[in-house]
């Protein structure tokens, strides 16, 4: 199993730029999600979803759009770069994020995505 | 808002030196998962707590829920270079949303 892939790892945007960021799990996970991490910010969630053709909206949501139409991938949209999304993003999937089993997340490598 | 807080943000400790981190949520939680994330790499997942009161080891690092189910925390034991790096913690609000704490950043003096 490749686990969550992500790509391209690195991208550099002109502003007003947009772009996809991919995202794809073979591991049948319903659960996931985008993260975007700043310096001293932690993990903020962008968008999830607990499904395939369900999303819905996390803590920092402006400016990014996602689609869910297979269970596998989960691409992010950035409609119009701006400087204040430079930052590094990771997608993340999980089978469950309830229940007592040992689930958790399993999270791609990242994009690092600087916006000029 | 769920919020979900971590202290301290830093802590730098002597090689062999305990380390602990703490995390605090506004809201109860079903469960409880710690993350460690490497100097420029992606979190990993280190477990999940789910009972009120649990407490779970793996190795020298230990894991504790509180009681109320609003609190949780890592107390690594002699602590090696190899724990350097960033341990989150986080959990599912009640929309499904899995929210983060900042981390703590733990480094490690020779």
């Amino acid at each position: 199993n490749a686990g969550v892939t992500q790509t391209p790892k690195f991208q550099v945007l002109k502003t007003g730029q947009s772009m996809t960021l991919q995202c794809a799990q073979d591991m049948n996970h319903e659960y996931m999600s985008w993260y975007r991490q700043d310096p001293g910010m932690g993990l903020r969630l962008i968008h999830y979803s607990v499904g395939a053709g369900i999303t819905d909206q996390g803590e920092v949501p402006n400016g990014y759009n996602v689609s869910r139409s297979t269970t596998e991938d989960f691409p992010l949209r950035l409609l119009s770069a701006a400087p204040s999304q430079t930052s590094v993003y990771f997608c993340a999937s999980s089978y469950s994020i309830y229940g007592t089993h040992n689930y958790g997340y399993t999270f791609g490598s990242g994009t690092r995505l600087t916006v000029v | 808002g769920q919020q979900v807080m971590q202290i301290p943000q830093y802590q730098h400790v002597q090689e062999g030196e305990d380390f602990t981190t703490y995390c605090n949520s506004s809201t109860t939680l079903s469960n409880i998962q710690w993350y460690k994330q490497r100097p420029g790499g992606h979190p990993v997942f280190l477990i999940q707590l789910v009972k009120s009161g649990e407490v779970k080891k793996q190795k020298r690092l230990t894991f504790q829920f509180g009681e109320a189910k609003k609190n949780s925390s890592l107390h690594i034991t002699a602590t090696q270079t190899t724990d350097v790096g960033t341990y989150f913690c986080a959990g599912p609000g009640r929309d499904d949303k899995i929210i983060f704490g900042k981390g703590t950043r733990l480094h490690i003096l020779p």
